[in-house]
């Protein structure tokens, strides 16, 4: 089944504790991103990634760290977290080409006190 | 950059016709998706219009104004599962869109 796999799928931890979220996608897709999700603000892009060893930063990226080293998988790394870091977090991939839409992974709800 | 306007909040009956509208600006401009996401779920793709005109869904149908950077999703005969967040994403380059805040429709009997 064509997906976008997300673990974990919720986190509690405390400010300061390094912590990373996978995310792998099995649709051979060179487009990857991460978004994070907050009550009236929406969807904001956090990074995103073209293709392998291609990444770039969206809108929010302060705070947040992202690899590419393999087409499947897209980590998103919180080197120190903090409260205001506390989200929804969604894993995004899509094929290239107008006809294509976002596969959004499952979500990610982080909690960090 | 991009600025992208959307009502709120929405609420329908079952049966009937809505429409979301949804304005935007932006730096660059390929074409424009709707989401639809339901409370707690991840958003699933809806439609995506690259020309401008109605493209037809089943019930649901999206029409695109590029000159005017308007665009509407219409639901029609309206069912309770549709009561969900419709987000517009107008997409600038690349076909990674930036989404609009989302608009909250409630399907009440």
């Amino acid at each position: 089944e064509a997906q976008v796999t997300q673990n974990p799928r919720y986190l509690i931890t405390v400010t300061g504790k390094k912590l990373t979220v996978t995310c792998s996608q099995n649709m051979n897709h060179e487009y990857m991103s991460w978004y994070r999700q907050d009550p009236g603000l929406g969807l904001r892009q956090i990074y995103y990634s073209m293709n392998v060893e291609v990444t770039d930063k969206g809108d929010v990226p302060e705070g947040y760290k992202v690899s590419r080293k393999e087409k499947r998988n897209f980590p998103l790394i919180l080197e120190s977290p903090s409260p205001n870091q506390t989200s929804l977090y969604f894993c995004a991939s899509s094929q290239r080409g107008p006809d294509y839409g976002y596969t959004f992974g499952s979500g990610t709800r982080l909690t960090v006190v | 950059g991009q600025n992208i306007d959307q009502p709120t909040e929405m609420t329908a009956t079952e049966g009937a016709i809505v429409q979301i509208n949804c304005t935007y600006q932006t730096s660059g401009f390929n074409g424009l998706f709707w989401y639809q996401q339901h409370a707690g779920e991840a958003p699933t793709f809806l439609s995506y219009n690259v020309l401008d005109g109605l493209e037809e869904k089943g019930r649901f149908s999206s029409f695109l104004s590029r000159s005017k950077g308007y665009s509407y999703l219409l639901l029609k005969e309206l069912q309770m599962k549709d009561s969900a967040s419709y987000l517009c994403a107008p997409s600038g380059g690349s076909y990674i869109p930036t989404f609009g805040r989302g608009t909250s429709l409630i399907v009440h009997p």
